[in-house]
């Protein structure tokens, strides 16, 4: 089926190592995002990519690189984990502004540092 | 810059009772609006969105938001609760031009009691 794939789907690390979360969607979009999701904080944007080769920040990116690969993935990556980044991420994409697009969500990655 | 309130972390409703749940936001440029709904361990799903035109939208399972520009709202409704609206609900907001990130509220937790 068509959509946004995130992997993997839980994750434990320690404080200190790196991981890089994967995210391809299969819906010929240009535009990508990054979020983390933390309880009754909603959903903050960490990086988000208008189109590939291009990535820009987000609310909060420190701690994080994000690679756009190609049109499909867009990955991001915790070079130091530290336990501040326990979340639930979330990777989501739109087509080309066709005026009010929707974004289109992955699973998320559930991320615990310990 | 653009920023969504939504009142109220968390809203009980009785079974058949009317769904309010209230979200207001701040935008320097005409907004688009949208609506999303997360069930446990997944991602987010779009409920409804208010982009140009009728400021009384319709979207799925029944429920509807209407645009009030006036008091700068999109509160989201429905007539008769079921318990398997039981969820989290997120506003979310963005400009109309350009694929920009969204900003969302900080999620509203509806619980449906029989």
């Amino acid at each position: 089926n068509a959509g946004v794939t995130q992997t993997p789907k839980f994750q434990v690390l320690k404080t200190g190592q790196s991981m890089t979360l994967q995210c391809a969607q299969d819906m010929n979009h240009n535009s990508m995002y990054w979020y983390r999701q933390d309880p009754g904080m909603g959903l903050r944007l960490i990086y988000y990519s208008a189109s590939e080769g291009t990535t820009d920040k987000g609310e909060v990116p420190n701690g994080y690189n994000v690679s756009r690969l190609n049109k499909r993935e867009f990955s991001l990556r915790l070079e130091s984990a530290a336990p501040s980044q326990t979340s639930v991420y979330f990777c989501a994409s739109i087509p080309r502004d066709t005026g009010a697009p929707p974004q289109h969500f992955g699973d998320g990655t559930r991320l615990s540092i310990l | 810059a653009q920023s969504v309130t939504q009142l109220g972390s968390h809203v009980s409703v009785s079974e058949g009772a009317l769904v309010l749940l209230r979200c207001n936001y701040s935008s320097s440029v005409p907004p688009y609006l949208f609506w999303y709904v997360q069930y446990p361990n997944q991602g987010l799903q779009l409920l409804l969105k208010y982009t140009t035109g009728a400021t009384l939208v319709k979207g799925i399972n029944g429920f509807e938001a209407e645009f009030k520009k006036s008091e700068t709202s999109f509160h989201l409704t429905k007539p008769s609760a079921h318990m398997s609206d039981a969820a989290e609900y997120f506003c979310a907001v963005s400009r109309t031009s350009g694929n920009t990130p969204l900003v969302f509220g900080k999620g509203t937790r509806l619980s449906v009691i029989a």
